[in-house]
């Protein structure tokens, strides 16, 4: 069936360090979502990026939508404690005749102070 | 208001038990979701409404039982559930499920099936 991949699934930094998880679909996505969700929370929606080779930003987070429109990517410069949590991509895939959400499997991030 | 509220936050319950989980918004939204979170692994659709009306079971047991009184309110019935039905439920809702729009998650309710 159509998945929605993340790599990698963990990743550790050290404080001030870069980030970048990486999105991957096997079939053209409409669009892409990110959610944040921080340990015991809930996914708090990030951003959506729509069109072909989109990139959004927001402060230190940049988003990329791919050419193709099956993967994308979030980058974070210069991690701080606070980005602590793990990051979902989501896109609708089709599914029994309609499009539903699908949520990626995640990175989870821990940045080391 | 973009808040969604769910109740309770926590709920331990024996299999035998008949217990509802109850979300609520305010957002005017007219799609609200159910979804199941399992440890470490992503949240996994299970409903979907739309303006009230069911539009999606993702193949969900009978066990558990939703049901929309309004447009404002969720709730899931859970009735004679077992010990890997443990996990954080979460609500959701969106303008339109439809066109793939933004969701907007509750906290959540922890269960726990003993």
């Amino acid at each position: 069936g159509q998945q929605v991949m993340q790599i990698p699934q963990y990743q550790h930094v050290q404080e001030g360090e870069d980030f970048t998880t990486y999105c991957n679909s096997s079939t053209t996505l409409s669009n892409i979502q990110w959610y944040k969700q921080r340990p015991g929370g809930h996914p708090v929606f990030l951003i959506q990026l729509v069109k072909s080779g989109e990139v959004k930003k927001q402060k230190r987070l940049t988003f990329q939508f791919g050419e193709a429109k099956k993967n994308s990517s979030l980058h974070i410069t210069a991690t701080q404690t606070t980005d602590v949590g793990t990051y979902f991509c989501a896109g609708p895939v089709n599914s029994g005749g309609y499009q539903k959400v699908t949520f990626g499997t995640g990175t989870k991030l821990q940045v080391i102070p | 208001d973009t808040e969604v509220t769910q109740t309770p936050k926590h709920l331990v319950m024996g299999m035998t038990n008949k217990k509802s989980l109850k979300c609520e918004q305010h957002m005017g939204h007219r799609a609200m979701y159910w979804y199941k979170q399992k440890a470490k692994k992503p949240p996994e659709l299970m409903f979907v409404y739309s303006y009230e009306k069911l539009s999606i079971n993702e193949s969900v047991p009978s066990r558990f039982s939703p049901e929309c009184p309004n447009s404002s309110l969720l709730n899931l019935h859970l009735h004679a559930l077992q010990p890997e039905d443990s996990a954080l439920y979460l609500c959701a809702s969106s303008q339109d499920w439809l066109v793939a729009e933004t969701q907007y998650f509750g906290p959540g309710t922890r269960l726990l099936v003993l």
